[in-house]
This record gives structure tokens, sequence and C-alpha cells, in this order.
């Protein structure tokens, strides 16, 4: 496996349910990222991490929790989630360099469902 | 706080003119990143192209470059000779001179169709 990936690539589910989203990346990079797409609307920015430390939540309501082991991999757990919910949800990994100068590079997405 | 703006929701385009995607940005800082990335209706965010705020010269990659223009805050990305392929969202964005590890801010897209 080469570059970042992401599973499930689909996930249907209904409100009571708990489910993960895990991401990995090959890269060697150190720091990670969880973004939501919603239809109409630009990317927002969700968790950063920074050497497996939370660096930024975004706002984002408590039913989205996630979790970074190690450097490789990152997970968002979803628990009693809501219609308004449903996305694509975007992984991202980057070097973590300072100045502006760090690129991201994004796995497939998983596109959520909340029914 | 950081802003992109993307003024064109759409353009049809004939393969192999080249075309010009518009990106206006906003922000405070006087060190930045700003970068294109295209998303084809798979959804995977594809990384085309990098400009640094402090970068005297254009960025170009392959058909890909930006046209960087510091005093009017754009930074427009030329396709040239574009193909069936270039068909996606394409997506601005910037980043900030934070300590690392900072969230992209982006545009809305723009939704390049290239027609044969």
């Amino acid at each position: 496996e080469t570059g970042v990936t992401q599973t499930p690539r689909h996930l249907v589910m209904g409100m009571t349910n708990k489910k993960s989203l895990k991401c990995e990346q090959h890269l060697g990079h150190n720091a990670m990222y969880w973004y939501k797409q919603s239809a109409k609307k630009p990317l927002e920015l969700m968790f950063v991490y920074n050497f497996k430390e939370q660096t930024e939540n975004n706002s984002v309501p408590s039913r989205f929790s996630p979790e970074c082991p190690n450097s490789s991999h990152l997970f968002l757990h979803l628990h009693t989630l809501q219609p308004e919910d449903s996305a694509l949800y975007l992984c991202a990994s980057s070097r973590g360099l300072a100045g502006g100068r760090d690129t991201q590079y994004f796995g497939p997405g998983t596109r959520l469902t909340v029914l | 706080a950081q802003k992109i703006t993307q003024t064109q929701p759409g353009m049809f385009v004939q393969e192999k003119e080249a075309v010009t995607l518009d990106c206006t940005y906003d922000t405070s800082d006087q060190s930045y990143g700003l970068f294109w990335y295209k998303q084809p209706s798979s959804g995977e965010m594809i990384f085309l192209i990098y400009q640094g705020s402090y970068d005297e010269q254009n960025a170009t990659e392959g058909r890909y470059s930006l046209n960087f223009q510091k005093a009017r805050k754009s930074a427009n990305l030329v396709i040239s000779a574009s193909q069936l392929g270039d068909s996606a969202m394409y997506f601005c964005a910037m980043t900030y001179s934070g300590g690392g590890a900072d969230g992209l801010t982006f545009g809305k897209g723009t939704h390049l169709i290239i027609q044969p």
C-alpha cells in the first residue's frame, strides 16, 4: 500500500450505531488530519494530530471522537450521529513543516450516510 | 482568519485549450502557503501545485502553473493544453505560518468540464 488509505470507502449507519473510520498513511509523515466535506460546503477541518498529539479540535461535536495511536494511524469513532452528519470524510497527512510550507496528501475518503 | 474565494462555480472548456481557474485569498499572515487540489468524481483530493508566499517565481508542475500576484492576493491555476481527464472539481486552499501541522482553509471549488 502506498500513500494514504481509508477504510471503509462507504458506510451506512443508523443514528444509534457506533462505527469507526480508519486512516493509514505510508508516507512517513508526522501529522494527520480529519476533514468533512458536505454537499455545497467547503471542506471543513475537524481534527489535527501532530506526533500523535491532538493540536486542533475545530469545535466538532462530541459524537465524533478521534484517536491517533501512532503517527501512521488515525481513527474517527462515530456514535449517535445525526442525518446532517452524512458527508465525505477525508483523511490527510503531512510532514508537519512550519512556515506555510506543509503539503497535505489525502486519502480517497469514506462516504458516510446516516439514516 | 483566512478566507479563500473561488468565483467560478463551473466552467466548460474545449479540449486542448488553456484554462485559468480563479482564486483570491485573504490573510493577515506574512508567511503562508497556497495550494491547488483536484477532486475527480471518485472523491480523492489530489495535490497539484504549491506556492509559498515568499517564492519570487510562479510555481509550475508539468501542465499546471500558478499565476501568483501577491499584491492582488490572487493565486490562479493555469492548465495548459487541457485534456478530457482534467474534468473534475478544483479547490484552492491555503495554510498559514503556524508551528507546523496547520489545517488548510479551502474555497468552494470550481467544477471544470472539458468538452471534446
